[in-house]
């Protein structure tokens, strides 16, 4: 199985500054000129919700305050500026094989 | 618009199995795969395995052989997980999610979430 390696594991940062969330993949997540890597925000009491799609791609709707990217093994999810709302939890997650593995998630505070 | 919608909270004893069910609307449910996450108290995200409905074809993480069974009804758009054996470690929430296999390939839609609680 793909292990996917997040840091770190929470974040505290500044209203209107930088937030960067690493995903580490134990091998390559690439395939066909693609990078099966995405990110996903979760807040309390809800389902995860779709920010990143192969990579670097803003799914619909997203705020293009949020930014991916990254390939083979190394990944990078780039919020900026930080908002209130983006208080959270984010995960990473390959599908270039399965079992679809997830990382252990990056906890988003205010500081 | 596309909807997952789950249904409702599950209290069961050990040893007991549920049956959880996911309720497609506002997209083709045949033509996308069907993946099953768990969500422990505090914890993060467990793939358990997708279902293809179109044809049935179905994958599940090793961890999850024998513990989930994942099923498809096409004339009702509903995907089901039937979790057998339970103890307390499957005391969780469990997410169905639409995988978008060709586009995204990732998950673009998910349900609001199963609750199950194992208490004797």
């Amino acid at each position: 199985d793909i292990v996917l390696t997040q840091s770190p594991a929470s974040l505290a940062v500044s209203l209107g500054q930088r937030a960067t969330i690493s995903c580490r993949a134990s091998e390559s997540v690439d395939s066909y000129g693609n990078s099966f890597m995405h990110w996903y925000q979760q807040k309390p009491g809800q389902p995860p919700k779709l920010l990143i799609y192969r990579a670097s791609n803003l799914e619909s709707g997203i705020p293009a305050r949020f930014s991916g990217s990254g390939s083979r093994t190394d990944f990078t999810l780039t919020i900026n500026p930080v908002e209130a709302d983006d208080v959270a939890t984010y995960y990473c997650q390959q599908s270039n094989e399965d079992p679809y593995t997830f990382g252990g998630g990056t906890k988003l505070e205010i500081k | 618009q596309v909807q997952l919608q789950q249904s409702g909270a599950e209290l069961a004893r050990p040893g007991a199995s549920v049956k959880l069910s996911c309720k497609a609307s506002g997209y083709t449910f045949t033509s996308y795969w069907m993946q099953w996450v768990k969500q422990r108290p505090g914890q993060g995200l467990e793939w358990i395995g997708a279902i293809y409905p179109g044809d049935g074809d179905t994958r599940y993480t090793q961890k999850f052989k024998g513990k989930a069974t994942l099923t498809a009804d096409k004339s009702s758009s509903t995907a089901y997980m039937q979790l057998s054996s339970l103890a307390s470690e499957d005391s969780a929430v469990y997410y169905c999610a639409r995988y978008y296999y060709g586009s995204s390939d990732a998950m673009d839609y998910w349900g609001q979430g199963t609750s199950v609680t194992v208490s004797s």
